[in-house]
């Protein structure tokens, strides 16, 4: 089946360094991938809708400048967290949808745990 | 405003009994609905998923039934094993049942399933 991959699974950051997360369809094409944000005891967040070839469309309340989106290719999609502070923190899964006909459905990928210190 | 509502938080049931998961939702326009189960510090994984042609779909142990009058889905596992114990999200979708659109999931806040030897 379908399946998303994520680099890296867990990072620690100091305080006003930034971070790159990376989301890979590895065995389809996906024009869009999602980002979800999950707080303890909490649902899935979505942050933003990644586009191939275009702007990101962030949920409201999201700081699109400091959750930074970039969809360059058809397979890979990356959240950059800039200058993180430590409610920065979380766990960060991205999805995109995938498969054929009636097994049609969105994959996740294994998610990162962010640490900002 | 949840537009999809699970409203037990935890649910703890016997092996080899049967565990139903509950779900409710608002949007009259969903039309896809899917169940994850998640572990902690990892993605949602897929179990199962119903359009809204259908009331229900099975698949070896579990099944899920829509009642799309009420609003209403639940999930059923038959017979429940202490690895089914997990988060499980319900969530939904607008647009098509499935297939091409590349809309993004409304998740619930997830059900924690406790099943004990």
């Amino acid at each position: 089946g379908a399946v998303v991959s994520q680099h890296p699974s867990r990072v620690i950051c100091k305080s006003g360094t930034s971070v790159k997360i990376e989301c890979r369809s590895l065995d389809f094409q996906a024009t869009t991938m999602f980002w979800y944000r999950q707080f303890p005891k909490k649902s899935l967040m979505l942050m933003a809708t990644s586009n191939e070839g275009s702007k990101a469309t962030y949920e409201q309340g999201v700081e699109k400048d400091k959750f930074l989106i970039n969809h360059a290719s058809l397979t890979l999609s990356t959240l950059t967290v800039t200058s993180a502070h430590p409610e920065d923190s979380s766990f960060y899964i991205c999805s995109a949808w995938g498969g054929q006909g009636r097994s049609y459905e969105q994959y996740f990928g294994p998610g990162t745990r962010l640490t900002v210190t | 405003d949840q537009q999809v509502k699970q409203n037990s938080p935890s649910l703890s049931v016997q092996e080899g009994r049967i565990s139903i998961l509950n779900c409710d939702y608002t949007n009259s326009m969903f039309d896809y609905f899917l169940w994850y189960k998640k572990y902690p510090a990892e993605g949602p994984t897929f179990l199962i998923s119903i359009s809204s042609i259908k009331d229900k779909n099975e698949d070896g142990r579990f099944t899920v039934f829509l009642n799309k009058s009420a609003k209403h889905l639940s999930l059923h596992i038959v017979p429940s094993q202490p690895g089914d114990s997990a988060v499980y999200f319900c969530a939904a979708k607008e647009g098509l049942n499935y297939g091409g659109s590349q809309g993004n999931l409304i998740f619930g806040k997830g059900t924690k399933l406790s099943v004990k030897p």
